[in-house]
């Protein structure tokens, strides 16, 4: 059984399309997290999230969403997609106050 | 603020000789600090952490990693490289206990000829 599975693994859309990735993890971690990693390979943390907070960080555009139906859940919505949103995106999981994350396989994003 | 610098973005190594990653950090407090890897097509894997335990760190696949604070330093190691050793390896460092503090450097690819 995966531990962190993400769909789709690709996406190809157009600008200015809206699109979701989701996340499911079974490892009964309460936390999970949103990573971008861009063409140079840098890994930036979009969005942490558990049952009780939301922490995002600042520099991510408002187009942006996470949507968590239940704590094994955390989706991606991306509105009025960007070329620049053009990456990977990682989902991740790790126990409430532990900093050992374990990831998913990402799912490619290329806009058109 | 915490960082983390890696320095060579590309590492080639032939098949049976060291390999040795480079990582250097800032923090401003004492660090956990983190080496993963990542093979084509996947997501990020821990390789191992440093928790002020013990300065060598000994993690899976033979790698191993020591932490200098003189050096402020967390170099990436292992005797004898493999083939099935090539990959993106990330050192990350973090200045507190929870997912969300982590700071991940660049990235360094490493590859490993016949």
């Amino acid at each position: 059984d995966t531990a962190v599975s993400q769909t789709p693994k690709y996406l190809v859309t157009q600008m200015g399309n809206d699109k979701s990735i989701k996340c499911e993890q079974n490892l009964g971690h309460d936390t999970m997290y949103w990573y971008k990693q861009d063409s140079k390979k840098f890994l930036k943390i979009m969005f942490s999230y558990n049952n009780k907070e939301l922490i995002i960080n600042e520099t991510v555009p408002n187009r942006f969403s996470p949507k968590s139906p239940d704590k094994a859940h955390l989706n991606l919505h991306i509105n009025s997609l960007e070329l620049g949103d053009s990456a990977v995106y990682f989902c991740a999981s790790s126990p409430t106050g532990a900093n050992v994350l374990t990831f998913g396989a990402g799912s490619r994003l290329t806009v058109l | 603020a915490q960082s983390v610098t890696q320095l060579g973005s590309h590492v080639s190594v032939s098949e049976g000789a060291l390999v040795l990653l480079r990582c250097n950090y800032s923090s401003s407090v004492p660090p956990y600090l983190f080496w993963y890897v990542q093979y084509p097509n996947q997501g990020l894997q821990l390789l191992l952490k440093y928790t002020s335990a013990a300065t060598l760190v000994k993690g899976i696949n033979g790698f191993e990693a020591e932490f200098k604070k003189s050096e402020t330093s967390f170099h990436l190691t292992k005797p004898s490289a493999h083939m099935s050793d090539a990959a993106e390896y990330f050192c990350a460092v973090s200045e507190g206990n929870a997912g969300n503090m982590l700071t991940f450097g660049g990235g360094t690819r490493l590859m490993v000829k016949p």
